[in-house]
């Protein structure tokens, strides 16, 4: 059974930082691309960040590049978020996706963790 | 980046009854769409991909349609556990974006 569970979430100041972990399991994670997708209270999904199988490649989106840096051990079968100058609008839900991936590309977010919050006041 | 549009915000419907949700894209996505129920309190799960193949375990009564710009969710006979928020979900170009959500109550 395939089970991400992400943890490190909580609350911190704006400009602080906070580190967020995913661990996976049921599955090879080195063969899979990750991502975080966030929820702010009441509002709805925002891709976050994407990391390809092996770590080579990331993305980000435009409201967190430069400060949120994510990242993965394949070793340990986790999942990472480091993210830095923390502001109010951060706040949310930050889930950990499994997206479905083969060798002709990357599709949907087929696998869910069930979030950690983080509040930055 | 792609806009994601899902019409209406709120579904009112009964138990039983069918309900279609709409998503419009703001350039073509082909069909790299998926549809995502999430209930209150959980996290978002995957209904659809490819715009129209159901995910694994999810009920027949649930289907997608579409392709391009306009693609649509349809539930057959809605049951109790139905009522949620959908959103879709465009894979085929960065950043990857979601639509605002449909409530279904």
């Amino acid at each position: 059974e395939v089970q991400l569970v992400e943890s490190g979430g909580g609350l911190v100041k704006p400009g602080g930082s906070l580190r967020l972990s995913c661990a996976a399991s049921g599955f090879t994670f080195s063969f899979y691309t990750m991502n975080w997708v966030r929820q702010a209270p009441g509002e709805g999904l925002e891709w976050v960040s994407s990391i390809s199988p092996n770590g080579d490649y990331m993305y980000y989106a435009v409201s967190v590049k430069g400060r949120f840096t994510i990242s993965r051990d394949n070793a340990k079968n986790s999942l990472y978020l480091e993210m830095n100058s923390l502001r109010v609008e951060d706040t949310a839900v930050y889930y950990c996706a499994r997206r479905r991936t083969d060798s002709s590309g990357w599709y949907e977010f087929d696998y869910w963790g069930q979030g950690s919050l983080v509040t930055v006041s | 980046e792609i806009v994601m549009t899902q019409s209406p915000a709120t579904l009112s419907v009964s138990p039983g009854e069918r309900a279609t949700l709409s998503c419009r894209a703001s350039q073509s996505v082909s069909n790299k769409l998926a549809w995502y129920q999430q209930r209150p309190g959980q996290a978002p799960r995957l209904l659809i991909y490819g715009a129209s193949t159901r995910a694994t375990g999810i009920p027949a009564r649930f289907s997608g349609g579409g392709s391009g710009t306009e693609f649509t969710l349809t539930i057959s006979s809605l049951q109790s556990e139905d009522f949620a928020v959908y959103y879709c979900q465009q894979y085929n170009i960065w950043p990857l974006t979601f639509g605002g959500g449909t409530k279904v109550e």
